[in-house]
């Protein structure tokens, strides 16, 4: 089966840190660029942060930039988000979403994990 | 920046009826960088729509999409039960890499 699941979310401190993974399965994950995407409680989606399947280029959103650092290892179809630094603006579910292709043209989101939730709490 | 802005915020109407979801951009993009998602209480968003008008693959024919420039559409023509959910609108690709719309709510009337 084609899926993603997300693991390592939980509750932690303000300044704390926090890794994330994501595992891959069903399909060739070393051909796909990949993302984090996140979901405060009750609001919208935010994108994270995108690594190519290479992981040469990587982009972050401005406001995790610094803080938040994507990799992957493609031995272990895995995709992981450290973060650290965490303030109570990051409390959301993060989800990993596959980009469809390595060009702009298609890096729109076809598979999503079904997320998991951190959060950022005293 | 690019922003998104989606109208109505919340859309209520009754199955069978047909669906006009607007997705605004804040200046002219190319509408092969615009998506469309589905997000049903408690999943995570499944993709509909990509390059403003393509449907993505096992999505149903009553969802289309259109537009260009700064207005794009998402259109339902008839809402089964299952299509009450909130959907957003993505630019990919472009700088900011990627921006989502707020989302528009369609709920039972």
């Amino acid at each position: 089966e084609v899926q993603l699941v997300e693991s390592g979310g939980g509750l932690v401190q303000p300044g704390g840190s926090l890794r994330l993974s994501c595992a891959a399965s069903g399909f060739s994950f070393s051909s796909y660029s990949m993302n984090w995407v996140r979901q405060a409680p009750g609001k919208g989606l935010e994108w994270v942060s995108y690594i190519s399947h290479s992981s040469s280029p990587i982009y972050y959103a401005d406001y995790v930039k610094g803080r938040f650092n994507i990799s992957r290892d493609n031995a272990r179809n895995a995709l992981y988000l450290q973060m650290n630094s965490l303030r109570a603006d990051d409390t959301a579910v993060y989800y990993c979403a596959r980009s469809r292709g390595a060009v702009p043209s298609h890096w729109y989101f076809d598979l999503w994990g079904r997320g998991t939730l951190v959060t950022v709490s005293s | 920046e690019i922003v998104l802005t989606q109208s109505p915020g919340t859309l209520s109407l009754s199955p069978g009826e047909r669906a006009t979801l607007s997705c605004r951009a804040s200046q002219s993009v190319s509408s092969t960088y615009l998506a469309w998602y589905q997000q049903k209480p408690g999943l995570a968003p499944r993709l509909l729509i990509y390059g403003a008008s393509s449907r993505a693959t096992g999505i149903p024919d009553r969802f289309s999409g259109s537009g260009s420039g700064t207005d794009f559409t998402l259109t339902i023509s008839r809402l089964e039960p299952e299509d009450f959910a909130v959907y957003f609108c993505q630019l990919y690709g472009i700088s900011p890499r990627f921006t989502f719309g707020p989302g528009t709510k369609v709920d039972i009337k």
